[in-house]
């Protein structure tokens, strides 16, 4: 069964520095999201993605924040100045216009210092 | 105000029993959906079970079924034949409004033990 990919599946940055973080997503969905958890608590929403521009985002998306589709394939999720407060575990989700369901990629476990 | 409220934070469960993890949700949208998803020590996140606010019959998956009770605003899911593979966290989540592209909004989830 096709699956959402993520990489890196951890990243330790100092604090200040950008970030990249790759989904791969699975082939025929259209629909990209990323969420983020911090640590022991519940999923939050981020932004979502559809047809190369920004469907919906969250206050939580402010200006340090930044997602692009670069070649088709990979989707990405850019956080310019990393603070220590963004240290969670960030998953990105697909899905399509075909089924409900938004499938999550393994997550991206990032910690800043 | 909570979009959606899991108001058990634990519970243990004894292998092969069944266990009811309860859901409530807030939303004056007719069309949403309603999902449940599981995560394991390891992270990831699992979709387990859908239902439609449109939906006539409870959603069922295998051992999963959804207890969905569409006037009390519950989504209640239920394992069945609890195993120990069955250990995790398990979150609630609504998609509102039509389409399948809106975002989730996750309840603070419910971690289950199941004990031999």
């Amino acid at each position: 069964e096709p699956e959402v990919t993520q990489t890196p599946s951890h990243q330790v940055t100092q604090m200040g520095q950008e970030v990249i973080l790759r989904c791969v997503p699975i082939s025929n969905h259209l629909y990209f999201y990323w969420y983020r958890q911090i640590l022991g608590q519940k999923v939050e929403f981020l932004v979502s993605f559809y047809n190369n521009e920004i469907s919906e985002k969250s206050e939580i998306f402010d200006d340090q924040f930044s997602v692009e589709r670069p070649d088709g394939s990979n989707f990405t999720l850019k956080i310019r100045s990393t603070k220590l407060e963004d240290s969670a575990m960030y998953f990105c989700a697909t899905g399509t216009a075909l089924r409900e369901t938004q499938y999550f990629g393994p997550g991206t476990r990032l910690l800043v210092l | 105000a909570q979009k959606i409220t899991q108001t058990q934070p634990g519970m243990f469960v004894q292998e092969k029993e069944a266990v009811t993890l309860d859901c409530t949700y807030d939303t004056s949208d007719p069309s949403y959906g309603l999902f449940w998803y599981k995560q394991p020590s390891s992270g990831e996140m699992i979709f387990l079970i859908y239902q439609g606010s449109y939906d006539q019959q409870n959603a069922t998956e295998g051992r999963y079924s959804l207890n969905f009770q569409k006037a009390r605003k519950s989504a209640n899911l239920v394992i069945s034949a609890s195993q120990l593979g069955d250990s995790a966290m398990y979150f609630c989540a609504m998609r509102e409004g039509r389409g399948s592209w809106g975002k989730l909004q996750f309840g603070a989830g419910t971690q289950v033990v199941v004990t031999p």
